[in-house]
């Protein structure tokens, strides 16, 4: 079984670093072919794609957000991890992490709610 | 704005059928034929229900179905039943620099 859990802080104050962790089980991000992305979702708004990181360390990531935006690997501790530097309170929504594999978000985790606010 | 077109909401009675559509251009759906479709009931995360346009992965229902024809795809949901509310995305890869692609959601009600 697949699954994925979003964890880090619910507050952030703007002007701050935002860091996430995504703690997956039941697949490994060695195996070629997979990849982890972050997605995120406004209150009352659609999805919206982050980044993604590959099995190989590829890392590809949302033109609108690439200058502020890193995600990388551990593979032994089975984790991604986001990191969005001078958060807004325009960054505050639900961020979920997801499998990708065949170019799709197989698998979602249950989503953090983050806000960002002074 | 997002990069798909969806329509904000559709409506439907127990029974009918509904379809939602998905446009994108040459460069995500009319390109790749790697559509998604997810479910979101309120308060839940998206769901895969729709992969590569037609796909189901195991344990979704064969009441939904996909399709796509040229830069549009369609979700159809055959006979709607109220526990299919709530909001519904597509997504596609994309030639641009933004890989991915979601469209802007549509909300489903069963009347």
């Amino acid at each position: 079984q697949i699954t994925l859990k979003e964890s880090g802080p619910t507050l952030v104050r703007p002007t701050q670093t935002l860091t996430l962790t995504c703690t997956f089980s039941g697949f490994s991000l060695s195996t070629s072919g997979v990849g982890v992305g972050w997605i995120r979702q406004p209150p009352g708004k659609a999805l919206e794609w982050l980044g993604l990181i590959y099995w190989d360390g590829d890392d590809r990531y949302n033109p609108s957000q690439k200058s502020r935006i890193t995600i990388t690997k551990d593979t032994s501790k089975d984790q991604v991890v986001l990191i969005m530097t001078n958060v807004d309170p325009v960054d505050t929504g639900t961020y979920y992490c997801a499998q990708r594999r065949s170019n799709r978000f197989d698998t979602w985790g249950q989503g953090t709610l983050v806000t960002v606010s002074s | 704005q997002s990069a798909l077109t969806q329509p904000a909401s559709v409506s439907g009675s127990p029974g009918q059928s509904i379809t939602i559509s998905c446009t994108g251009t040459s460069s995500d759906v009319g390109f790749y034929d790697h559509v998604s479709w997810f479910q979101q009931p309120p308060g839940n995360p998206p769901r895969l229900i729709i992969y590569d346009v037609f796909y189901r992965p195991s344990g979704v229902s064969n009441r939904f179905s996909g399709s796509k024809s040229g830069s549009t795809a369609s979700l159809t949901i055959s006979g709607v039943q109220a526990e299919d509310e709530g909001d519904y995305y597509c997504s596609s890869p994309s030639t641009s620099t933004t890989l991915v692609v979601f469209g802007g959601g549509t909300k489903l009600t069963v009347l």
